[in-house]
């Protein structure tokens, strides 16, 4: 079955500094991965998305880089601010066109 | 903007209760999504629907049931509510596989 997983369940940053939020899938078949944001007590809410076909996306202060020789994808955050403090997970589109989602990465951002 | 409604944001019922739990979107989207997150496991499918009166099993089905009589409401349906269903329910649409919209979630708790 795919796995998509996190390699840090917590992360905190320097309000300013950028950071980076790292993901491991599985699938090697999977075509297109999602990074979704939580915030406390709201449901996910979309970032940023890539297709397997490209290897960098960039969005405004978020970068998303997949690296699909060794199945990771990962988030980065540029000038991190107090409001990108939240969970963020993960999500890849398997071959049942559903999306397997990791475990998520709390941020948190230091004043 | 696509809307994804919840009908409870907090609900608390007794063990061995029917609990419905309700999503409605706003827009016609064709696959409508129930998951359950919890602390450490992340978000996992319980039933999704691709169609009205469709549904298909996800990963944790048991327990549950769904109904989608029209395209725009897709409930999730606890036949008899034990404590190990106490969770955050999460419902998504999406107009193609991609990219899901949530709504902001249940927390349901079950004493």
């Amino acid at each position: 079955g795919e796995s998509v997983g996190l390699h840090l369940p917590t992360l905190s940053v320097q309000e300013g500094d950028n950071s980076i939020i790292n993901c491991a899938y599985s699938n090697s078949a999977s075509d297109y991965f999602i990074w979704y944001k939580q915030e406390s007590g709201k449901g996910p809410q979309f970032i940023i998305d890539i297709r397997s076909n490209m290897d960098k996306r960039q969005g405004q202060r978020v970068t998303v880089l997949l690296n699909k020789t060794v199945k990771h994808l990962s988030l980065q955050i540029a000038a991190t601010q107090p409001g990108d403090s939240a969970v963020y997970f993960c999500a890849e589109r398997g071959g049942a066109n559903n999306l397997f989602f990791g475990t998520g990465t709390r941020l948190t951002v230091i004043p | 903007d696509v809307k994804v409604t919840q009908s409870s944001r907090y609900l608390v019922k007794r063990t061995g209760e029917k609990v419905f739990l309700e999503c409605v979107q706003d827009m016609d989207h064709e696959n409508m999504f129930w998951y359950r997150q919890d602390p450490g496991l992340g978000l996992r499918l319980i039933y999704f629907s691709y169609d009205v009166k469709m549904k298909e099993k996800g990963d944790i089905p048991e327990g549950y049931s769904v109904s989608r009589e029209k395209k725009e409401r897709f409930s999730l349906i606890l036949e008899s509510a034990s404590t190990n269903q106490t969770s955050m329910y999460l419902c998504a649409t999406a107009a193609r596989p991609m990219g899901y919209t949530f709504g902001s979630g249940t927390r349901l708790t079950v004493v």
